[in-house]
């Protein structure tokens, strides 16, 4: 099955900074990669998606990029503001509709010091 | 437009006890993943539903057990609870057919003693 590595586990950056997350995924069949934010105690909450058929998206300061041939995909974070703590998951699957299942990463405390 | 909705909010249950969590998909959603979260985790895939049918099994043991009903909501039902079985459960609704994002709801917690 799926295996989706990310990392790091934590990163702290300065407030202003960049702050980038990766993750390698194993399945080749899979085509759909979204990224999650989870703040202490909610709900994780969808910020960008990339489908394989795209090298990168950018929505204001977040973007994300794949590279199919090494299996890989990162999201970059610019002008990062204290409101950008909290944990970030990748996550990958299979198909272009909502019946696949997702395979997340282990997550990545981002802290950003002001 | 109310999003993906869950209740209870926190439950304690004991060893060997039984619990019934449910979830209200996002209007317009067919289609009811569930994913168990343990602390400092990423979230695991339970089942999905779609049809009022389980589509998708992750790998979790028969004691986990569903359900949909023709509105789409859905439960996830858990037998013989085991202290292992402490997590956040999520559910995440989807338009089956459509695309492929998935939007969670907040998650039951659930603390088995």
């Amino acid at each position: 099955g799926e295996n989706v590595e990310q990392h790091p586990s934590t990163l702290s950056v300065q407030e202003g900074d960049s702050a980038v997350i990766k993750c390698t995924y194993s399945d080749s069949a899979s085509n759909y990669f979204p990224w999650y934010k989870q703040e202490l105690g909610k709900r994780p909450q969808l910020i960008i998606d990339i489908r394989s058929n795209v090298g990168e998206k950018k929505d204001q300061r977040i973007a994300v990029t794949l590279n199919k041939t090494a299996k890989h995909f990162s999201l970059h974070i610019t002008e990062t503001q204290p409101e950008d703590s909290a944990v970030y998951f990748c996550a990958a699957s299979r198909g272009n509709f909502g019946n696949e299942k997702l395979t997340f990463g282990t997550g990545t405390r981002l802290t950003i010091i002001p | 437009d109310a999003g993906v909705t869950q209740s209870p909010t926190h439950l304690i249950k004991t060893r060997g006890q039984q619990v019934t969590l449910r979830c209200s998909p996002k209007s317009g959603h067919d289609t009811v993943s569930w994913y168990q979260q343990a602390l400092g985790q990423g979230p695991q895939f339970i089942f999905q539903y779609y049809e009022e049918e389980e589509r998708q099994r992750g790998n979790f043991p028969d004691r986990f057990s569903g359900h949909q009903f023709p509105n789409y909501s859905s439960e996830l039902n858990v037998n013989a609870l085991l202290l292992g079985d402490s997590a956040l459960y999520l559910c995440a609704s989807s338009f089956g057919l459509a695309a492929p994002e998935q939007f969670f709801g907040p998650g039951t917690r659930l603390t088995v003693l």
